[in-house]
């Protein structure tokens, strides 16, 4: 596609159910990034994805958070067992990194709401 | 471990004045920076960056400069429009070693009054 698309745009979950955020990146971008932001927070950080390289998972908050990348494409985000500080719009970003000094393309999010 | 900040979390102008956003960083290992927009309910869009080896990147009303002894970059928006009126973010990561993950800011709101 022309952009980054993720889905759902919004998301309620049930506090201790499991979700699923997905991300479809820009065609040909080796590198994929999650961060999220919470209320009023700035953009934190919580893995990136550089071609076929080990993750950098150094962001992600706890072991219930897990995300993966399958054909170094599509990603999925998935938190286990939700908690209400989960609450934030998680965003995926993808960059061209044919060399590191590239800018990142956000998607627009995904609005995730424990209730 | 906040590594980029700014300190200011929201800033008004008037139309047509100059907009300055600042942002520090802590790591002297950063060796690229960015600015984001980011309107409510869209995500970020890239709006310029620069490289360590430069101190200004000019791209029309929009502006970055760098001192790197002082860790302290600058976004200066001239002149600034109604709709500039946005969330802006800095960003920095360590290009070298092709470690390309951002570090964001918390980031500042802007509003540019008509």
């Amino acid at each position: 596609g022309a952009g980054v698309s993720q889905s759902p745009s919004n998301k309620v979950t049930e506090k201790g159910k499991d979700v699923e955020l997905r991300c479809d990146p820009i065609s040909g971008h080796t590198a994929l990034y999650w961060y999220r932001q919470s209320l009023g927070q700035g953009l934190e950080f919580l893995i990136y994805f550089q071609g076929n390289s080990a993750p950098d998972k150094s962001g992600l908050p706890s072991d219930r958070f897990s995300a993966e990348r399958t054909g170094g494409s599509v990603s999925t985000l998935t938190i286990q067992r939700t908690q209400q500080e989960d609450s934030a719009v998680y965003l995926c970003a993808s960059s061209l990194t044919a060399g590191p000094y590239t800018e990142a393309f956000f998607g627009q999010g995904t609005r995730l709401t424990v209730v | 471990d906040q590594q980029v900040k700014q300190n200011s979390p929201s800033l008004s102008v008037q139309e047509g004045r100059i907009s300055i956003l600042n942002c520090d960083y802590t790591n002297s290992m950063f060796d690229y920076f960015l600015w984001y927009k980011k309107y409510p309910a869209e995500g970020p869009t890239f709006l310029i960056s620069i490289s360590s080896i430069k101190d200004k990147n000019e791209d029309g009303r929009f502006t970055v400069f760098l001192n790197k002894s002082a860790k302290h970059l600058s976004l200066h928006i001239v002149p600034s429009q109604p709709g500039d009126s946005a969330v802006y973010f800095c960003a920095a990561s360590k290009g070298s070693g092709n470690t390309g993950k951002l570090i964001f800011g918390q980031g500042t709101t802007l509003q540019v009054k008509p």
